[in-house]
């Protein structure tokens, strides 16, 4: 199947600091792509998703203005975390589906974001 | 809210086959059943997916009931490293038609 990375693979930083994390579709190109957020024993639950040069669209529940969004390329979107806070703390994964059938979608390993 | 329902938990053990199974009553005729699975503090893997005839590729065999209503994932020689949540998912078939909403899933342990 396809690859998506995602760097960092983990990060700490303090609260009240941003943090930004990259996902690359390495092999294909990603019409769409997913970012998704994932509480210890829990599923995994869509934040939002964004179209290649559009702005994001968020879930009932997701602030924009925390969590922004930019899919500049068919190939990368970043997910910025601003002003973390302690519960922000929590296993972010992004996906990507290319723009053709049989419209599979993959994803990354995951970030692990700690705000202390 | 989900459309699909999975048992939360189920056991396997070793070399045997683990069939998964997986309810969408209220499934749509143009959408399709993925599954995925999650190994512990990884992103998810795709399996496989389908629309209405059995799939099979070289990780599993996906058995869809006629009515479309149930179906069944079965991985035929379980392995320890196929311990994961396997998640049941509906989706439309093309372009944006849905995007992929996670249930809680089925743990399966795979048992020496």
């Amino acid at each position: 199947g396809a690859v998506v990375s995602q760097h960092p693979s983990w990060v700490i930083c303090k609260s009240g600091t941003s943090v930004k994390i990259e996902c690359r579709s390495l092999d294909f190109q990603a019409t769409t792509m997913f970012w998704y957020r994932q509480f210890p024993k829990q599923s995994l639950m869509l934040m939002a998703t964004s179209n290649e040069g559009s702005k994001a669209t968020y879930e009932q529940g997701v602030e924009k203005d925390k969590f922004l969004i930019n899919h500049a390329s068919l190939t990368l979107s970043t997910l910025t975390v601003t002003s973390a806070h302690p519960e922000d703390s929590s296993f972010y994964i992004c996906s990507a589906r290319g723009g053709g059938a049989p419209y599979e979608q993959y994803f990354g390993p995951g970030t692990r974001l700690t705000v202390t | 809210d989900a459309k699909t329902t999975q048992p939360p938990s189920m056991d396997c053990a070793e070399g045997r086959a683990a069939n998964l199974p997986c309810n969408h009553s209220t499934i749509s005729g143009n959408e399709y059943v993925y599954w995925y699975r999650q190994i512990h503090s990884q992103g998810p893997q795709y399996i496989i997916h389908g629309l209405k005839n059995n799939e099979t590729n070289e990780m599993a065999s996906l058995i869809i009931t006629e009515d479309r209503k149930s179906s069944t994932l079965i991985l035929p020689h379980a392995t320890l490293r196929d311990t994961a949540v396997y998640y049941c998912i509906v989706r439309g078939g093309g372009g944006s038609q849905g995007n992929l909403i996670f249930g809680k899933g089925t743990k399966l342990s795979v048992k020496p």
